[in-house]
């Protein structure tokens, strides 16, 4: 399976923690997303990271890639109770156009 | 700009009904993808089309499943002769070109479910 696999797949920490996801995937890629999903809602894009970027930041996210671990991490500082939800990277394969999506992150956040 | 809009957002049908999911990609957009998801999983890839053409529907279950992206109106995704397998959330993204370089960007989906 080209899936992105999603690292740890669930996390539970208190509110102010920091929590950090990561994502490895098969072979080279053009991009790759992380979105965020809260129970039985619609995903919410992120972050999009070029494969030749190697950091973007978002507020109070941060996302990294080294192509050459083939690997990718989602830090979300400050966490609050809000930020519970399941994330989930997505990557953008070369030569393809569809995206991949692992099977998550579920994030839990305690007040 | 709205966003990707999808109707219903929850559907329920009988076994042997036909489901049918409706996707109003975001204006510009002439790039569809479908993907279903079951409990506790990721998104599965299903189909991808452009206007009037499908691209890949690699994902697709050979038999009572067909989509379409026509030249006026949203995407459809039908599904003929329901069965309880088929009970997941269907989600719709668009792009306004290929994903290259740009974000999908999700609609809301479509919560399917075969009684």
């Amino acid at each position: 399976s080209q899936q992105g696999e999603e690292d740890p797949q669930a996390l539970s920490i208190q509110e102010g923690e920091n929590a950090t996801m990561n994502c490895s995937y098969k072979t080279s890629i053009n991009n790759l997303q992380w979105y965020r999903q809260n129970s039985g809602r619609g995903l919410v894009h992120l972050i999009l990271i070029r494969s030749n970027e190697r950091e973007k930041h978002s507020g109070r996210l941060r996302v990294t890639l080294d192509t050459s671990k083939k690997s990718s991490s989602l830090l979300i500082t400050a966490s609050r109770a809000a930020d519970t939800a399941s994330y989930f990277c997505a990557p953008l394969y070369s030569g393809t156009y569809k995206y991949i999506f692992g099977t998550g992150t579920r994030l839990k956040v305690l007040a | 700009n709205a966003g990707v809009m999808q109707n219903p957002r929850h559907l329920v049908r009988r076994r042997g009904q036909e489901a049918r999911l409706r996707c109003s990609p975001m204006k510009g957009h002439s790039h569809v993808y479908w993907y279903r998801q079951l409990p506790e999983e990721g998104l599965k890839f299903m189909v991808y089309l452009q206007k009037e053409n499908i691209i890949d529907e690699s994902g697709m279950p050979k038999e009572r499943f067909s989509a379409e992206f026509p030249k006026e109106g949203p995407s459809i995704l039908r599904i003929q002769q329901v069965v309880r397998g088929d009970s997941a959330a269907y989600f719709c993204a668009s792009s306004p070109q290929d994903t290259l370089n740009t974000e999908a960007f999700f609609g809301q989906g479509t919560r399917l479910t075969v009684v």
